[in-house]
């Protein structure tokens, strides 16, 4: 069974710090690795994601993450936080595109980011 | 491309009312999945579909709960009757592992 573990439920960082989000998955195969980011009242919106290739993987707003297989990590960063950044902020891991798992992606229980100015 | 359509945004209904939540999903994305998120439980996947077909429906807590999707461009998530603790926010997301999975803005149902 897949699943997916953020082990941080609330940070609080200061504008302008750095800022790095932790995500532990389990899966039996070659995972697909997701961020996404929800604020107050909205859907989610996608930042990341990783299937293969570069391990370290650039996304929207300033955000990266590395995959790193040894530990079954994918831990999003952010040199510097800037205020709106301020949302909640989820894991997800699912099959890999081309592989024969389903379609289904499961979510880590997210962490609630706070910007202190 | 207007994203994944949900609707209505909010709704509000007694305690064994039949609910409609509706989802238009975009155009060409083959996959459709429901989910539905709680303080308590988080993002929980209800049921998806693939090609109109309903894949694992695994997730759906009762029978009180159905999802149909007569073709690609539409599905709902039905609750009969509703109960309280079915409040919660209920969100569309279209795509697959090829596309990426684009989330609506959700539907908060509030059963009184």
């Amino acid at each position: 069974a897949q699943s997916v573990t953020q082990p941080d439920i609330h940070i609080t960082v200061s504008e302008g710090a750095s800022l790095e989000l932790r995500c532990n998955y389990s899966y039996g195969a070659t995972p697909y690795l997701f961020w996404y980011v929800q604020s107050p009242g909205q859907g989610l919106q996608l930042l990341l994601k990783y299937f293969s290739g570069d391990t370290l993987v650039q996304g929207i707003k300033g955000f990266e993450a590395e995959f790193k297989r040894s530990q079954s990590s994918f831990n999003l960063r952010k040199p510097s936080v800037h205020w709106s950044d301020a949302a909640e902020y989820f894991c997800a891991v699912g099959a890999a595109p081309h592989t024969g798992g389903g379609n289904k992606l499961t979510f880590g229980t997210g962490t609630q980011l706070k910007v202190e100015l | 491309d207007a994203g994944v359509i949900q609707s209505p945004r909010h709704e509000v209904t007694e305690m064994g009312q039949e609910v409609t939540l509706r989802c238009k999903p975009i155009s060409g994305h083959n996959s459709l999945f429901w989910y539905r998120q709680t303080m308590m439980r988080g993002l929980e996947l209800l049921i998806y579909f693939n090609n109109n077909v309903p894949i694992d429906d695994s997730g759906m807590p009762e029978d009180r709960f159905s999802a149909k999707m007569p073709n690609a461009s539409f599905s709902t998530l039905k609750i009969q009757p509703s109960e309280p603790r079915d409040s919660a926010v209920y969100f569309c997301a279209s795509g697959g592992r090829l596309y990426g999975y684009t989330f609506g803005s959700g539907t908060r149902l509030t059963v009184v």
